[in-house]
């Protein structure tokens, strides 16, 4: 099955600094890779993601790039705010099994990252 | 539109106790999720759900786990009986189409403790 590592498990950068969190997922097979932001007491929320047949996706000051051949993806985040600081996740699908799947995803374990303003 | 909802929030069992956790996806989403994050470690997979079919329990960890969805809607795991490794936070997700990679909502957690 697939593999998700993440890495830093700890971040900090001071404000307006940029954070790069990595992983690297271990199915060639797999073809979407969504990054989840969790701050402290809440639900993880999706921030961005990114699909197979595309290197690289921009969102304000967030992006996320994707490297198929070395099996990794990244998460930019730039201009840093205080608001920034929570636990994020990587994760990765598996392909279909079945007309009726929806691929579950598999997760790295997390980085906390802090803005230190 | 209202999110993913679950209940309890917090449970405080002891071992061999049994607990039942709810959660209520997003109105009209066929696709439910269970995840479990262990001790800070990745949330990790247990069972997924296309409207009331089990389509894949693979992360399933044993059988003292019990997860149903009747009528499609919401859905109930169960632990029963509970150990201490089954301490953790557990997390619903909703997504709305079977057969395409939507987005994963989740739901705020059932923090499980089990002494």
């Amino acid at each position: 099955g697939e593999n998700v590592e993440q890495h830093p498990s700890t971040l900090s950068v001071q404000e307006g600094d940029s954070a790069v969190i990595k992983c690297t997922y271990s199915d060639s097979a797999s073809n979407y890779f969504p990054w989840y932001k969790q701050e402290l007491g809440k639900r993880p929320q999706l921030i961005i993601d990114i699909r197979s047949n595309v290197g690289e996706k921009k969102d304000q000051r967030i992006a996320v790039t994707l490297n198929k051949t070395a099996k990794h993806f990244s998460l930019h985040i730039t201009e840093t705010q205080p608001e920034d600081s929570a636990v994020y996740f990587c994760a990765a699908t598996e392909p279909l099994i079945s007309n009726f799947g929806n691929e579950k995803l598999t997760f790295g374990t997390g980085t906390r990252l802090t803005i230190i303003p | 539109e209202a999110g993913v909802t679950q209940f309890p929030s917090h449970s405080v069992i002891e071992k061999g106790q049994t607990v039942t956790l709810r959660c209520d996806p997003i109105s009209g989403h066929d696709n439910l999720y269970w995840y479990r994050r262990v001790m800070g470690k990745e949330i990790k997979f247990l069972l997924h759900f296309v409207k009331e079919s089990k389509q894949d329990e693979s992360g399933m960890p044993n059988n003292r786990f019990l997860a149903e969805r009747t009528g499609g809607t919401y859905s109930t795991l169960k632990v029963q009986p509970a150990e201490l490794e089954d301490s953790g936070v557990y997390f619903c997700a909703s997504s709305q189409l079977a057969g395409r990679t939507d987005t994963q909502y989740f739901g705020p957690g059932t923090r499980l403790t089990v002494l």
